[in-house]
């Protein structure tokens, strides 16, 4: 099975700006979460979507949001990028059955957001 | 609220053994240990619900002490490979596939 891809792998951005990225999780998988990882604050928790359904959402201001297609595909916003937004965004798949995080999660690569 | 690792780092030579511990303030439904590269994304390693119970596959394995609201991760015979970033993840009781992940812990593995 393919692993989680996550597009672009790399994005320099200026202050203001807005991005958007994509993960498409593993095949069958219909949840995907999405977290933001800096040297300071670690992985934090974004949000989480279930078919097509946000099902948790994590302390980001709403700059930061999200959606998920039929296929599982998700995407995720910033708008009006600051300096601190600059991280490695991480997305996730599971099968989204299980109770919360019950069941194995499985990392993308990743995509690496600079904020000049 | 993150749950809290300790040690921050720790570098072994190959064939020692280490503990990585992560604690809550919050009861916890489940832990959830992951192993990053540098540059990698982060590889699941085991998830412990409550109920107390130890896992482990190869020579790392993990516990779990809901009382004390903390888990444990445990290598024995240290490898070279075994070097990156150890992240525990917890879910709260009655948080709903919501995780939180602690800072890490650095362990390198020296020969």
């Amino acid at each position: 099975k393919a692993g989680v891809t996550q597009t672009p792998r790399y994005l320099i951005k200026t202050r203001g700006q807005q991005v958007t990225l994509s993960c498409s999780p593993i095949s069958g998988h219909r949840s995907v979460s999405w977290y933001q990882q800096t040297p300071g604050q670690g992985l934090q928790f974004l949000f989480e979507y279930f078919s097509e359904t946000q099902r948790n959402k994590g302390n980001f201001p709403g700059r930061f949001s999200g959606r998920q297609f039929s296929n599982s595909r998700s995407e995720m916003n910033v708008s009006t990028l600051e300096l601190g937004d600059s991280a490695l965004y991480l997305c996730a798949s599971g099968p989204g059955q299980g109770r919360g995080f019950f069941e194995t999660q499985y990392f993308g690569p990743g995509t690496r957001l600079l904020v000049l | 609220q993150q749950p809290v690792q300790s040690p921050q780092a720790v570098i072994l030579r190959e064939g020692e053994d280490a503990v990585i511990n992560c604690s809550s303030s919050k009861a916890l439904y489940s832990v959830h240990w992951y192993r990053q590269k540098h540059g990698e994304a982060p590889i699941f390693l085991m998830i412990l619900l409550k109920g107390g119970e130890q896992k482990g596959h190869d020579k790392i394995s993990a516990s779990f002490n809901e009382k004390k609201q903390q888990s444990s991760l445990y290598l024995t015979a240290s490898q070279l490979s075994y070097s990156g970033t150890y992240f525990c993840g917890t879910e709260v009781s009655g948080g709903y596939q919501k995780v939180t992940f602690g800072t890490g812990t650095k362990l390198q593995v020296i020969p």
